[in-house]
């Protein structure tokens, strides 16, 4: 069976610190991978997706970034967090091989910039 | 442009029937999706419609209605842990989630 992991489960950083999140998935292959963003009380928002190794692309300009050097990890970046970054950060996978369309939630990263 | 509508908040009884309302413009039609998410957790995946009519899961049902656009998601028998947000999802040409704000559902004994 598929599983995903997404660490920290929870970070508080000052204004100007880097961040890196992780995500990585198991017991599938080459599969879509997702990070977005949740804001209290607000829907989700598609940060970046990836079809495969090396392959980003972003949705919303800002000062994040993301990589995917292996296959099942995915990894969320910021040189410099702003005050607006704090929210819920979510990575996400979709099978690619079959017809199942639906996405896969990892925990989630509760994060807050002070 | 693309847009998902749903209420922002319901409020229903334990043991009562509540029906959530969706509707949807996307580039493209690839499925309609439900999720659930508790507070404070990652959401977790509900339905899938793609053809339009009913599909039954359990307490839970979706309806899909792709010439209007619409969707519901019905919960029966409601528990007390069903109290939590319900997210739309509309899955665009690009095979991307456009998603709803979430409709705050509060179960009351």
């Amino acid at each position: 069976s598929q599983t995903i992991h997404q660490w920290p489960a929870t970070l508080v950083q000052p204004v100007g610190s880097p961040l890196s999140l992780e995500c990585t998935v198991e017991g599938t292959s080459n599969p879509n991978l997702y990070w977005y963003r949740q804001a209290a009380g607000r829907g989700l928002q598609l940060l970046f997706y990836s079809v495969g190794i090396g392959q980003i692309s972003s949705e919303v300009p800002q000062n994040l970034s993301a990589s995917r050097p292996q296959d099942r990890q995915f990894i969320l970046s910021s040189k410099k967090l702003l005050l607006s970054d704090s929210g819920f950060y979510l990575c996400a996978w979709r099978e690619t091989s079959v017809d199942y369309n639906e996405q896969f939630f990892g925990p989630g990263t509760r994060l807050t910039v002070l | 442009g693309q847009n998902i509508d749903q209420p922002t908040e319901m409020t229903a009884t334990e043991g009562a029937i509540v029906q959530i309302n969706c509707t949807y413009q996307t580039s493209g039609f690839n499925g309609l999706f439900w999720y659930q998410q508790h507070a404070g957790e990652a959401p977790t995946f509900l339905s899938y419609n793609v053809l339009d009519g009913l599909e039954e899961k359990g307490r839970f049902s979706s309806f899909l209605s792709r010439s209007k656009g619409y969707s519901y998601l019905l919960l029966k028998e409601l528990q007390m842990k069903d109290s939590a947000s319900y997210l739309c999802a509309s899955m665009d040409s690009n095979y991307q989630l456009i998603w709803g704000a979430g409709t705050k559902l509060i179960i009351k004994p």
